[in-house]
């Protein structure tokens, strides 16, 4: 079955270090997209991708970093500049970027926890 | 970007209807209204979304008043897996914009 795969569902990591989430398509969409969920909240964009070799910066970019050299991979870097790291990461994707009525569809997630 | 209303909870006993509402007052001519779920640490999931007419699929109904400014998401049979956060959200078909904003939803408890 085509979808999104999130890996790992848990993340613990130490202050001060960098970490990567994995964010896998296989629904050969060009968008893809990473928000970032808050207890009790909503989701807020981090990133998103039109297409391969291009992202641009969502509401809340600052120190995170993205990648996407390839179709179906979009991951996400959460760096030490990160002030909250802590929280439930999302990734998304869309069958393209102009098509105003085409459903995101959602990964299942990934919490990380940085103490 | 237009803003949504929504309760921030509703109880429904199981097998009877739920009508979710949402206000989009300031709603322009060329957003769509879209609702998503979220169930619990998992990601959102979609359910419908309209423009004017009134929608329907195998998971809901969406009922667009007539001036637009709000919407209703009925689930014709509340069932224990419909415990969810739903996400009325305003879908900007504009050129060059396709971003999705996600408040905080309503939070249905289905009750046996």
């Amino acid at each position: 079955d085509g979808g999104i795969t999130q890996s790992p569902k848990y993340l613990f990591r130490k202050e001060g270090q960098n970490v990567t989430l994995s964010c896998e398509q296989n629904l050969n969409h060009d968008a893809m997209y990473w928000y970032r969920q808050d207890p009790g909240q909503g989701l807020r964009l981090i990133y998103y991708s039109q297409i391969v070799n291009d992202f641009q910066k969502g509401d809340i970019a600052e120190g995170y970093s993205v990648s996407r050299e390839k179709k179906e991979s979009f991951p996400l870097t959460v760096t030490s500049a990160q002030k909250n790291p802590t929280a439930f990461y999302l990734c998304a994707s869309s069958i393209d970027w102009g098509r105003y009525n085409s459903p995101l569809h959602f990964g299942n997630g990934t919490r990380l926890t940085v103490t | 970007d237009a803003k949504t209303t929504q309760p921030n909870s509703m109880e429904s006993n199981e097998e009877e209807p739920v009508h979710l509402p949402c206000n989009h007052s300031t709603i322009s001519g060329t957003d769509y209204i879209h609702w998503y779920r979220q169930l619990p640490s998992q990601g959102p999931e979609y359910v419908i979304h309209g423009l004017t007419s009134n929608v329907n699929n195998r998971m809901a109904s969406l009922a667009i008043a007539e001036d637009r400014k709000s919407s209703t998401l009925i689930l014709h049979r509340a069932t224990l897996r419909d415990a969810a956060v739903y996400y009325c959200i305003l879908k900007y078909s504009g050129a060059g914009s396709y971003q999705l904003t996600f408040g905080k939803g309503t939070k249905l408890s289905v009750i046996p």
